[in-house]
């Protein structure tokens, strides 16, 4: 079966520092890769997806980047945060078929201060 | 552009309860999906259902009941009889037909549901 690991759990970074939040997935290949944002009270908001090795699509821009070095591999980075940075991260991956369902991960609490 | 509404910021209903939760979207596309999600306080986002744009057939699962109605856009979630454990904050999501192979979900803002024992 499939699972998808992200971590850590919790962060808590200073304004400035760098960042980098990483997602692995097993069990499939090939798979469309995601990161959203959930800012506080508000819905999900996609930052970036990805449908293989090297592709990253960016649907806002912002102080984040993303990377795919390997299939089942999906990194979340900044060089500097910022206090607008702070939210729940939350990584997913779907088969490559069209409007398939996504399988998110646990999520990643990030706090700026 | 696609735009999914969920007006219901906060519901709190007394167990053995029923609640509906309501979801409005908009699109120009004639092909899409919508979905529903919950988010426990875990914060992992769990599937409940997918249902495409021609198939206007009510479902139901156990105590969850989804009525989707293209005429008005809407896409609604029925618990009946709420348990405690339904306690989360739920998500409608839509997804349009994507030509670059991307699954790309549009998330409303959510509802969160608190079931008091």
């Amino acid at each position: 079966s499939q699972t998808i690991h992200q971590w850590p759990a919790t962060l808590v970074q200073p304004v400035g520092s760098p960042l980098s939040l990483e997602c692995t997935v097993e069990g499939t290949s090939n798979p469309n890769l995601y990161w959203y944002r959930q800012a506080a009270g508000r819905g999900l908001q996609l930052l970036f997806y990805s449908v293989g090795i090297g592709q990253i699509s960016s649907e806002v821009p912002q102080n984040l980047s993303a990377s795919r070095p390997q299939d089942r591999q999906f990194i979340l980075s900044s060089k500097k945060l910022l206090l607008s940075d702070s939210g729940f991260y939350l990584c997913a991956w779907s088969r490559q078929t069209y409007n398939e369902k996504l399988f998110f991960g646990s999520g990643t609490q990030l706090s700026v201060l | 552009a696609q735009k999914v509404t969920q007006a219901q910021t906060e519901i709190s209903v007394v167990e053995k309860e029923d609640v509906t939760l309501d979801c409005v979207y908009e699109t120009r596309d004639t092909t899409y999906y919508l979905f529903w999600y919950k988010q426990p306080p875990s914060g992992e986002l769990v599937f409940l259902i997918r249902r495409n744009s021609f198939d206007e057939q009510n479902e139901i699962s156990g105590r969850y009941s989804w009525n989707f109605q293209k005429s008005t856009s809407s896409f609604n979630f029925t618990i009946t009889a709420s348990q405690v454990v339904d306690s989360a904050v739920y998500f409608c999501a839509l997804s349009e037909f994507e030509k670059t192979g991307a699954n790309n979900l549009f998330f409303g803002t959510g509802t969160r549901l608190t079931v008091i024992p």
